[in-house]
């Protein structure tokens, strides 16, 4: 199947630990995107990689650290994991930037601190 | 400050009935306004995308409008179903440059929570 997938799906953590969320595309795109949604349900863009290069760099903790090994995958490390990083978090892909044909999300990684 | 606002915040509607959700924005410079579909626990799936020069675009029994003078859209669903109940996002791209490249910067709505009883 073609599509965006990331991994786990669901996250529980203790705060102060490192943990990893990843992302796979396999829909040709070049553009690779991660998005934030709280509790009340926006999305906030966090970061956004061209070509594997980094295009996007919202205002995110340096506790976030993303990587991209190759234009098919854009990893998301998060170091010493606070109760506030508690959120759905995306992965999304798409052809170009501006995205004129629209944006492919993944399912979605529930990231719950404890 | 760009922003996206949608309303109502939540809806109620019997299956078979019609219904419209509305999104205001102040987005600028304006590229493109894209109306998304997002399934409890699953990721954001797009519906329809706009231009400036687009005022109705229709994807099934979805049907999106742009008025880009009031900077208002909205999203009408026809003969609604069980399966049409999701949260419904506006989400506004903005013509932004960095890095040498230019890109859309999305501003999203906070979403309509749509549900459809039998």
């Amino acid at each position: 199947d073609t599509a965006v997938s990331q991994t786990p799906k669901y996250l529980v953590t203790q705060m102060g630990n490192d943990k990893s969320i990843k992302c796979e595309q396999n829909l040709g795109h070049d553009t690779m995107y991660w998005y934030k949604q709280d509790s009340k349900k926006f999305l906030k863009i966090m970061f956004s990689y061209n070509n594997k290069e980094l295009i996007i760099n919202e205002t995110v903790p340096n506790r976030f650290s993303p990587k991209s090994p190759d234009k098919a995958h854009l990893n998301l490390h998060i170091n010493s994991l606070e109760l506030g990083d508690s959120a759905v978090y995306f992965c999304a892909s798409s052809h170009g930037m501006p995205a004129t044909y629209g944006y492919t999300f993944g399912s979605g990684t529930r990231l719950t601190v404890v | 400050k760009n922003q996206v606002e949608q309303s109502p915040q939540s809806l109620i509607i019997l299956e078979g009935k019609n219904c419209t959700l509305q999104c205001n924005y102040t987005v600028s410079p304006f590229s493109n306004l894209r109306w998304y579909k997002q399934d409890t626990g699953r990721g954001p799936v797009s519906l329809t995308i706009m231009t400036f020069s687009e005022n109705t675009k229709s994807n099934g029994r979805y049907t999106a409008t742009l008025d880009a003078d009031t900077k208002q859209s909205s999203l009408h669903i026809t003969a609604s179903q069980l399966s049409d109940s999701a949260s419904y996002i506006c989400v506004v791209s903005a013509l932004g440059y960095a890095g040498g490249t230019s890109y859309g910067k999305l501003t999203f709505g906070q979403g309509t929570i749509l549900t459809v009883h039998p």
